[in-house]
């Protein structure tokens, strides 16, 4: 059972460049989401999605795009990649709502990005 | 829109004091958590909480959520070197899909 799965681990982009990283979970989860880590700034909300075909805007969505056509898998695309998308990018997943712990997130390991 | 503030942002300790960080939110929050960072790892979820003045404890960790829900605090109590790392508080608002988080506590363990 490998939980939530990011590819790539890390990537080195030039200003102007698109790449899409690639989030998978196989634990069935409904809510997926993409947050970007950068020091002293914890982690911001870019995109989310409730379920398959949907998707919505969290606190940083500018610059980014994604895309939930499979329930397991949620992309998430850089169409002209800047420096001050420099940063490590986690993908999480959640059963959804409902308390007793449903809304607990399963976070992969993390895409290291760095645009020059 | 919702904001969530977490204090401090740094915290040296010697091993066996007492630690504590601080969650305030904008708004009132449905439910609250917290997560665990390693350095280098990713977040690891602690806990969560729902109800009004909520009390949680695991081990020397102990949780607490607002009688307002709009704050929250975890406390360790006689830390050790395995406590280092950063935590984060995340809260969802009422009636909403997102879950957002604090800036994070970053806690230095010293022996």
């Amino acid at each position: 059972n490998a939980g939530v799965t990011q590819t790539p681990k890390f990537r080195v982009l030039k200003t102007g460049q698109s790449m899409t990283l690639l989030c998978a979970q196989d634990m069935n989860h409904e809510y997926m989401y993409w947050y970007r880590q950068d020091p002293g700034m914890g982690l911001r909300l870019i995109h989310y999605s409730v379920g398959e075909g949907t998707t919505a805007k969290g606190e940083v969505p500018d610059g980014y795009n994604v895309s939930r056509l499979k329930k397991q898998n949620f992309l998430l695309g850089l169409e002209s990649a800047a420096p001050s998308q420099t940063s490590v990018y986690f993908c999480a997943s959640s059963f959804g709502t409902g308390g007793s712990g449903g809304e607990k997130l399963f976070f992969g390991s993390g895409t290291q990005l760095s645009v020059l | 829109g919702q904001q969530v503030m977490q204090i401090p942002q740094y915290q040296h300790v010697q091993e066996g004091e007492d630690f504590t960080t601080y969650c305030n939110s904008s708004t009132t929050l449905s439910n609250i958590q917290w997560y665990k960072q390693r350095p280098g790892g990713h977040p690891v979820f602690l806990i969560q909480l729902v109800k009004s003045g909520e009390v949680k404890k695991q081990k020397r960790l102990t949780f607490q959520f607002g009688e307002a829900k709009k704050n929250s605090s975890l406390h360790i109590t006689a830390t050790q070197t395995t406590d280092v790392g950063t935590y984060f508080c995340a809260g969802k608002g009422t009636g909403g899909f997102k879950t957002i988080f604090g800036a994070g506590t970053r806690l230095f363990v010293k022996a």
